[in-house]
């Protein structure tokens, strides 16, 4: 199956700051996902990065506080902009492809 | 009504015995399921796909009744290595080009 490669793996970051997080699948995926995992939770889906067009946001996300880039098939970025206390939590990227759905190691991200 | 939901836990038994977790869903349009295992602090891995037939995975079994929207896993002789969280996990189209819907996860300690 495919390896992701997910960084950074932790930060700590102070309010009103943003961090970029970066994913990079060793081969092609047809489809690439963010999701979020709160303490204590499951994962909820943020959004689908598609290919060289806007990523696709589920309810109660939104592109100006979590802008995503997808400019080909094996890599993409999530940002969380503006952070705030209640933006901790565990950030993962998935890759779907024939093998089927494989997650990268996930972000655990604490703002201060 | 949560769109997958699972009994929390935490399902504490002796190594060697059988368990199992059970799983709803809601949306009787879903047409892929799965069960992954996520260990503590780590990424949720696919444990196996679940078949309206009923598939076997050595100590791991998983059933489907499509018509009750319910998923089972069952697990013999568990192992100490068999402790961690169990999600339910479900897809709205069938293959790869699917949405997942995670359950909150079912908690397994495998005790001496």
């Amino acid at each position: 199956s495919a390896v992701i490669s997910q960084k950074p793996s932790r930060d700590i970051c102070q309010r009103g700051t943003s961090l970029t997080i970066q994913c990079q699948v060793d081969s092609q995926v047809t489809m690439m996902f963010w999701y979020r995992q709160q303490p204590g939770q499951s994962l909820t889906l943020i959004a689908t990065a598609n290919q060289g067009s806007e990523a696709t946001y589920e309810s109660g996300f939104v592109i100006d506080k979590f802008p995503i880039s997808r400019p080909n098939l094996t890599f993409s970025t999530l940002t969380v902009s503006n952070m705030s206390p209640e933006d901790s939590s565990i950030y993962l990227c998935s890759g779907a492809g024939l093998y089927g759905y494989t997650f990268g190691s996930g972000t655990r991200l604490t703002v201060v | 009504r949560k769109e997958v939901e699972q009994d929390p836990g935490p399902f504490n038994v002796p190594e060697g015995a059988t368990v199992a977790f059970n799983c709803t869903y809601s949306n009787s349009a879903s047409q892929s399921f799965f069960w992954y295992r996520q260990d503590c602090r780590k990424e949720p891995k696919l444990l196996m796909s679940v078949y309206s037939s009923g598939n076997e995975d050595g100590r791991f079994t998983a059933q489907l009744n499509r018509a009750s929207q319910y998923i089972s896993l069952l697990i013999r002789d568990s192992k100490l290595s068999d402790s961690a969280t169990y999600l339910c996990v479900v897809g709205l189209v069938g293959g790869t080009a699917s949405k997942l819907t995670f359950g909150t996860g079912t908690r397994l300690q495998v005790t001496l």
